[in-house]
């Protein structure tokens, strides 16, 4: 069973960055069943918000223009662990991050997600 | 890159068909059959419910289904079950660079 396990929760200050882990289990996201693994934001109260992906491959991302300069996905192929490092933190990224899975048979929803990390922006 | 459109709360009673509706634009939903919709209980990660606008994820039960007409796309809970009382979000893969739009959400309550 394709399990997505993420780290803990961090409180941050404003300006500094944060790194959050996505850890595959039951399959690597360098196999045949994934897509990609995109990275997904929501703000107390709010709805859900993409902020880009890493394919499968692991040698192309794609990033919502709204993070662009500020986000970057990474994986190590070794652990099967994909991260998102958010930079210039200001309060309204307050928000409970996930990952998950686009697979390839689907290509284009979301049928795995990571249990959430919530980040708190705070001075 | 706007969010797609949803009703904020849409009520019914148990067994009864609810529908929810969300609307985009001809760069997302009018263009692309890649409408998927989540359910998500509070406190919880979103769930997949349908994707390719009516195609039920793996252990969804058929009385959730899924349609597409112009630049709307619509969710039907038939027989609507207490278990059913989530948020519900529709998203669609766009043309923008922004890839993937979600909607505003839609409590669902069973009265």
């Amino acid at each position: 069973q394709v399990q997505l396990v993420q780290s803990g929760a961090e409180v941050k200050k404003p300006g500094s960055s944060v790194t959050v882990s996505c850890k595959a289990s039951g399959d690597t996201f360098t196999s045949h069943s994934y897509h990609s693994v995109s990275w997904l934001r929501q703000a107390p109260g709010q709805g859900l918000e993409w902020m880009g992906r890493l394919m499968a491959s692991l040698d192309t991302t794609n990033y919502a223009p709204k993070f662009q300069g500020r986000v970057t996905i990474t994986a190590d192929k070794s652990t099967s662990t994909v991260y998102l490092e958010l930079s210039g933190l200001r309060s309204e990224d307050t928000a409970m991050y996930y990952c998950a899975r686009d697979p390839a048979f689907i290509n284009d929803a979301f049928d795995i997600w990571g249990q959430g990390t919530r980040i708190t922006v705070s001075s | 890159q706007s969010a797609l459109t949803q009703p904020a709360s849409v009520s019914g009673s148990p067994g009864q068909s609810i529908t929810i509706s969300c609307t985009g634009t001809s760069s997302d939903i009018g263009i692309f059959n890649y409408v998927s919709w989540y359910q998500q209980h509070p406190g919880k990660a979103p769930k997949l419910m349908l994707y390719h606008v009516s195609d039920r994820a793996s252990g969804v039960p058929d009385r959730f289904s899924g349609s597409k007409s112009g630049n709307t796309a619509s969710l039907t809970i038939s027989g609507l079950q207490a278990e059913d009382e989530a948020d519900y979000y529709c998203s669609s893969y766009t043309s923008s660079a922004t890839r993937y739009v979600f909607g505003t959400g839609t409590q669902v309550t069973v009265l």
